[in-house]
């Protein structure tokens, strides 16, 4: 049972690339979350969805889209990448009211 | 909006210690859960112990369990005997019951938890 799966784990960006961070689940959840993680920080939710065809934005935003065509898949998009942007990016997938299960992240470094 | 203290940023403590970590949280919300992650250096993510809030009961799983104050909206954990391998970031959460988490978890900025041998 692979749970949610990140790719890739790790990844270097040259400022104004664009990039897709790909996440999967296979749980059959409906919910399904990105959260970024900065140095010292709790997590902080960029963008969440609650069903296929559903997004909504969360607390940060500003420079990422996403999209979501499956119930398995909820990629997360960087049009224009920026050293801000450079942090540890987590997906994550739940049930209604259920605890959220995390994938082991994805490490961006934006130079 | 919802937002989630954790005033020690670091504590160390000798294995088969007990050790507390403590959480304090905002809400105007009625109906809630809390929630202790742990991050290992692997960076995953992993649910320690979960507390809905209209239940007095405290959680338990294991060697870790919780006091749960809601009226004074405190959260900590208190891992027992502890264990090198509970060396670890532990982050508490909180979320709102009305959305049914659809709208994702508030974090704590973490204490890092070190067990020496």
């Amino acid at each position: 049972n692979a749970g949610v799966t990140q790719t890739p784990k790790f990844r270097i960006l040259k400022i104004g690339q664009s990039m897709t961070l790909q996440c999967t689940q296979d749980m059959n959840h409906n919910y399904m979350y990105w959260y970024r993680q900065d140095p010292g920080m709790g997590l902080k939710l960029i963008y969440y969805s609650v069903g296929a065809g559903i997004t909504d934005k969360g607390e940060v935003p500003n420079g990422y889209n996403v999209s979501r065509s499956t119930t398995e898949d909820f990629p997360l998009r960087l049009e224009l990448a920026a050293p801000s942007q450079t942090s540890v990016y987590f997906c994550a997938s739940s049930y209604t009211n259920q605890p959220q299960h995390f994938g082991d992240g994805t490490r961006l470094s934006i130079l | 909006a919802q937002t989630v203290t954790q005033s020690q940023p670091e504590m160390s403590v000798q294995e088969a210690e007990t050790v507390t970590l403590s959480c304090t949280y905002d809400t105007s919300e009625s109906n809630y859960y809390l929630f202790w992650y742990k991050q290992p250096p692997s960076r995953q993510m992993i649910l320690v112990i979960r507390q809905e809030a209209y239940k007095q009961q405290n959680a338990t799983e294991n060697r870790f369990s919780v006091n749960f104050q809601k009226a004074a909206k405190s959260f900590s954990l208190k891992i027992s005997d502890s264990q090198l391998g509970d060396t670890a970031m532990y982050f508490c959460a909180f979320m709102k019951q009305e959305a049914g988490g659809a709208d994702g978890l508030t974090f704590g900025k973490g204490t890092h938890l070190i067990i020496q041998p």
